[in-house]
């Protein structure tokens, strides 16, 4: 199975200021078609998990373009700027390449300072 | 508006059973394959099961394979989880979610398994 490793497992930000996560997994996302399956997930407390970013940089309908993703092969990144209090929760990131099973990173908890 | 309803968690003593069903509404079920997710209590996330549009291919975890069955009633707008032998590890949320790559997510059923 693919491994996914979160870095940082906990993040404290300011009101305003950027959060960036890390993700990077234990085999390339490449597939053969072309695409990289990496999604990003995010939880707010008691919530479902909602998804935020489809094929590493794409953003689902509503999600503001405060968030966006970049990487490829094995290094991914998922950038917050403007941080607000809404944006607290875990964040999780997930490939879809090499399934199955799909594999989640540890996720990475994100709280205002 | 697109929904998926879990429902049929509960407590069950280990080596018991329980059926989880998930209604869906607001798109065609058999356009889709569909899955089932699974958070332990302070936990992530974690896949356990998929099924193809027409129910025709299956995938597992390791963990739950023999254990689960998924299934579906597209007719009936409908998935289901056949949890067998169920361990005290099987204790989770578990959700239903539209598998497009999990772009849609249900609310939760809880299990629990305690003796």
């Amino acid at each position: 199975d693919v491994v996914m490793t979160q870095s940082p497992l906990s993040l404290s930000v300011t009101l305003g200021q950027s959060a960036s996560i890390s993700c990077r997994s234990s085999q390339s996302l490449l597939a053969s078609d072309g695409n990289t399956y990496l999604y990003w997930f995010q939880q707010r407390p008691g919530q479902s998990p909602r998804r935020l970013l489809y094929k590493v940089s794409n953003r689902e309908s509503g999600v503001p373009d405060r968030f966006s993703g970049s990487g490829s092969g094995t290094d991914f990144t998922l950038k917050i700027i403007r941080v607000e209090a809404a944006d607290v929760g875990v964040y999780y990131c997930m490939q879809g390449t090499h399934w199955p099973p799909y594999t989640f990173g540890q996720g990475t908890k994100l709280e205002i300072k | 508006e697109v929904q998926l309803v879990e429902s049929g968690g509960g407590l069950v003593q280990p080596g018991g059973s329980l059926r989880l069903s998930c209604a869906a509404s607001g798109f065609t079920l058999s356009d889709y394959w569909m899955a089932w997710v699974r958070q332990a209590p302070g936990k992530g996330l974690e896949w356990v099961a998929h099924i193809q549009r027409d129910g025709s291919d299956k995938n597992y975890m390791d963990s739950v394979k023999g254990r689960f069955t998924i299934s579906r009633d597209n007719a009936r707008n409908s998935l289901f989880l056949q949890m067998n032998n169920l361990r005290a590890e099987d204790t989770a949320i578990y959700y239903c979610a539209r598998d497009d790559w999990l772009d849609v997510w249900g609310q939760g059923t809880s299990v629990t398994v305690s003796s």
